[in-house]
Parts: structure tokens; sequence; C-alpha cells
């Protein structure tokens, strides 16, 4: 069955950076989109980004949230893709998971990870 | 403020059934998008469990079961049991917002 390990979570200073990382285990990682989506304490769930197969182009896709500050990345040979978090917000605080994803008329995340915890206080 | 939109909580006593909506637009549902739903059960990931407005992944028990009908979806679960109590979620695409994958804000089901 796939597998996706996020990894990279912690606690940071606002304005800072930091990358998280998704090890992806169990299928051909190539093949697939992902996603990172997160979820605030206590609240609901957010996409935050995705990147396309190479097939299709490997193009990425933001929130308008995290646009300009945020950016996804992959290496298809190591099976891993990371989300690189810049100018880190009080407001970015939450558990951030990566996803394997498939479309149907439109992209739906098959797989998700177990979830990393982000922490941007000072 | 969700794009669409779910009730905050539903309830059930076992064996019950019930139904969680997830209301859209013209700019997601009305438009043709799928829609899919998530369970989250207590402490984990969010967890596929409908696509494509009705089909279940292998492993998700026919007790659930998804439809869709213009602006709006819907989730049931028969045989209600304990086991189900979590959060679920409802999640389309949006035209008028670039590249974007839109959420309800979730409901709470609670097993009485």
């Amino acid at each position: 069955e796939a597998q996706l390990v996020e990894s990279g979570g912690g606690l940071v200073q606002p304005g800072r950076s930091l990358r998280l990382s998704c090890t992806a285990s169990a299928f051909t990682f190539g093949d697939y989109g992902v996603s990172w989506f997160r979820q605030a304490p206590g609240k609901g769930l957010e996409w935050v980004g995705f990147i396309r197969s190479k097939p299709y182009g490997g193009t990425t896709e933001y929130a308008p949230s995290v646009k300009g500050r945020f950016t996804i990345s992959r290496d298809d040979s190591k099976s891993i893709a990371y989300l690189q978090m810049n100018s880190l917000k009080t407001e970015d605080t939450a558990v951030y998971y990566c996803t394997r994803d498939r479309y149907s008329s439109s992209w739906y995340s098959d797989y998700w990870g177990q979830g990393t915890l982000v922490t941007v206080s000072s | 403020q969700s794009v669409l939109t779910q009730p905050p909580s539903v309830s059930g006593a076992p064996g019950q059934r019930v139904t969680i909506s997830c209301t859209g637009s013209s700019s997601n549902i009305g438009a043709g998008y799928d829609v899919h739903w998530y369970q989250q059960l207590p402490g984990t990931a969010p967890k596929l469990l409908i696509f494509g407005n009705s089909n279940r992944p292998s492993g998700v028990p026919d007790r659930f079961s998804g439809s869709k009908s213009g602006t709006s979806a819907s989730l049931a679960i028969t045989g209600l049991q304990a086991e189900d109590e979590a959060d679920y979620y409802c999640q389309s695409y949006d035209s008028s917002l670039s590249g974007s994958r839109v959420f309800g804000g979730g409901t709470k089901l609670t097993v009485l």
C-alpha cells in the first residue's frame, strides 16, 4: 500500500523559513501529482498547493494565502516532495499533510501522510 | 468562511442512517466538478472515503455512499457504528479560485 511520511516540522520564529519533506514508498512516485494541505489547531482542512507529475509538466499551483511565500518541488529519483516555507507567519501554524493525488473531474487525494506540526511563534 | 457549506454537526444512534450535506455554487459543484469526501478520526490524518461523487475506494464499507445533484452533494452513512464518530469533509474544485481545491468546514458526527 502506498505510504507517505512527512518530516521537518518544528518550532520556528515568525519571518523565518522551514522546509518540509514528504517521502513516498510502495508506488511509482513520479507518476503522481502531490499536494500539501494544512490544518490549524481545532480547524478544518486547507489546501496549500500542488505539483503535477513530470509527464504533465511538473508545474505547481498554490493557495492565495501562501502564494509567493511557499514553494513546492519534487525529486522523483528519491521519491520525495518538498514544501519550502519562507516568511512564515503565526497563522501558518498547523499540521501539514502531503498527499498522493488523482483526478476525477477534479483532483482528490487518495493517500495522506500522518502529518508534521509546524509552530510559528516567537 | 469555507467555500463549501456543511452542517457543523450531526448525530445518530447506532444502526441509524445519517446524511451530511455539502452545498456549493455555480463555480464549483454546480459547474460539474466532482465532489470527494474524507473521514478524519480523532487525532489522525484524513482518509479518502468517497471519490468522484459516489465511488468508494477499496476497503471502505458500503455503508458509506455519496451523491451529487445540482450545486450540492451528500454523504450518507447507514447502519451507524461507534467507530464512525469522526469529522467529515467534502472537497471539490472552484473555477473562480485559480488552482484551488476547496473544502467544506467539516461536520462532526457523534454516535449517541
